[in-house]
């Protein structure tokens, strides 16, 4: 299995400009996290899915974010428009259908610069 | 309150010293628990998982102390590779909550 996979690995984009991070979960895995990572305030989950279905989504900064997972093969982190202070490293992970037991698998990350 | 806490550290120890990392969490309803490793520029990757009765594997030891809410992590003869951010995660409802991270420095 090729792992979680994120694209892009770097995104370098101006402020105001929509900016879509994509994942790939590992295949049959029923759970989806959006993780984001500054020096500041560490690893914040953004939000996670279970079977495609968001299931909390408190972890969202604000209404310019927003992620959709529309089949169990791919997800999506949207945010519009993006500001300076969203830069940071954003992993997406998964995980098998007992996250009590189901280690999480991470992706390599994407690397957010708004400048 | 932050859901789970860690020391930042960093800590600073010379190879084979032993080391211990401590991670306090506020929702006594948690029901499982781990300590991931992230290296410098990588994704957090799992270290172990925290068993109530306490686990270990090769030089690691993990506990998990339920009543006052805190896991650890014991680290034996420090190697150059353990150097690293150390992580401690906490599952509450099948979200998978992490501590911000303690980092290690092991020293020749």
């Amino acid at each position: 299995d090729a792992g979680v996979i994120q694209s892009p690995r770097h995104e370098v984009t101006e402020m105001g400009q929509e900016v879509t991070l994509r994942c790939k979960p590992i295949s049959g895995h029923d759970y989806l996290f959006w993780y984001r990572q500054t020096m500041m305030r560490g690893l914040e989950l953004l939000i996670y899915f279970n079977n495609n279905v968001p299931i909390d989504d408190s972890g969202m900064p604000e209404d310019r974010f927003s992620a959709k997972m529309p089949n169990a093969s791919f997800s999506t982190l949207k945010i519009q428009p993006s500001e300076p202070r969203d830069s940071a490293v954003y992993f997406c992970a998964s995980s098998g259908r007992d996250t009590t037991n189901e280690k999480l698998f991470f992706g390599s990350g994407t690397q957010l610069s708004v400048l | 309150r932050k859901e789970v806490e860690q020391d930042p550290g960093p800590f600073n120890v010379p190879e084979g010293a032993t080391v211990a990392f401590n991670c306090t969490y506020s929702n006594s309803a948690s029901q499982s628990f781990f300590w991931y490793r992230q290296d410098c520029r990588k994704e957090p990757k799992l270290l172990m998982s925290v068993y109530s009765s306490g686990n270990e594997d090769g030089r690691f030891t993990a506990q998990l102390n339920r009543a006052s809410q805190y896991i650890s992590l014991l680290i034996r003869d420090s190697k150059l590779s353990d150097s690293a951010t150390y992580l401690c995660v906490v599952n509450m409802r099948d979200d998978m909550r992490f501590g911000a991270g303690t980092r290690l420095t092991v020293k020749p």
